[in-house]
């Protein structure tokens, strides 16, 4: 066990939905990563958060947005969803400085 | 197109053997490597890092080795066990883009023969 958590753990919605993907950090990480994993593209980072302000976008789609809050929680939201966008959502954490990343167990998200 | 990435998608290996996986790495900026083994179902797990100003660094029953020269890293792992059945993926990260997330391989599938 990590110590990151994530909700839910299924999602399954149709084309042109917007779903929330909940993330909570180890307790006293104040950096929060989102990855998305497929079979086509492998892992891919989507956008860090460091103590409530984003950081740096990696691959992510203008269709999909992040924020973290004060209690150091974060949410992934992802909007006109596509068939494409079906694939494992994982949440990371680490210290901030500290370079090694926690990740909690992951959302699968299928879309239909 | 993919920065990093892994020599061999399956590695078959007797049970008690030392694994060797691969990987290579074409970002000279990258200082900072890591690598994961995920479970079936499960979210990567860390094993080990190193950071670019060190060749070799030892943790239980794995060892990671860094050859900036030829932009290499590999993961030892001695005596393999059943339960070291796992994809394990390398990832770099490169401080020059200012961001912290990392660059992921796209995984060798380790298979521990009986």
């Amino acid at each position: 066990d990590s110590g990151v958590t994530q909700t839910p753990k299924h999602l399954i919605t149709a084309t042109g939905q917007r779903v929330t993907l909940r993330c909570s950090p180890r307790s006293g990480d104040l950096s929060v990563y989102w990855y998305q994993q497929s079979l086509d593209q492998g892992l891919q980072f989507l956008i860090q958060y460091y103590n409530g302000e984003e950081r740096a976008k990696g691959n992510i789609l203008e269709r999909f947005s992040a924020q973290q809050f004060p209690d150091l929680h974060s949410e992934l939201n992802l909007s006109s969803l596509e068939l494409g966008d079906s694939a494992l959502y994982f949440c990371a954490s680490s210290q901030g400085d500290n370079y090694e990343q926690y990740f909690g167990p992951g959302t699968r998200l299928t879309v239909t | 197109g993919e920065s990093v990435g892994l020599h061999l998608p399956t590695l078959s290996v007797q049970e008690g053997d030392n694994s060797i996986i691969n990987c290579a790495y074409s970002n000279s900026a990258s200082d900072y490597f890591i690598w994961y083994k995920q479970e079936s179902g499960k979210g990567p797990q860390f094993i080990i890092d190193i950071r670019s100003n060190m060749d070799k660094r030892q943790g239980q029953r794995v060892t990671v080795l860094l050859n900036k020269t030829v932009k290499h890293l590999s993961l030892q792992i001695a005596a393999t066990q059943p339960g070291d059945s796992a994809v394990y993926f390398c990832a770099e990260r490169s401080r020059g883009g200012g961001a912290d997330g990392l660059t992921f391989g796209k995984g060798t599938h380790l298979i521990i023969q009986p």
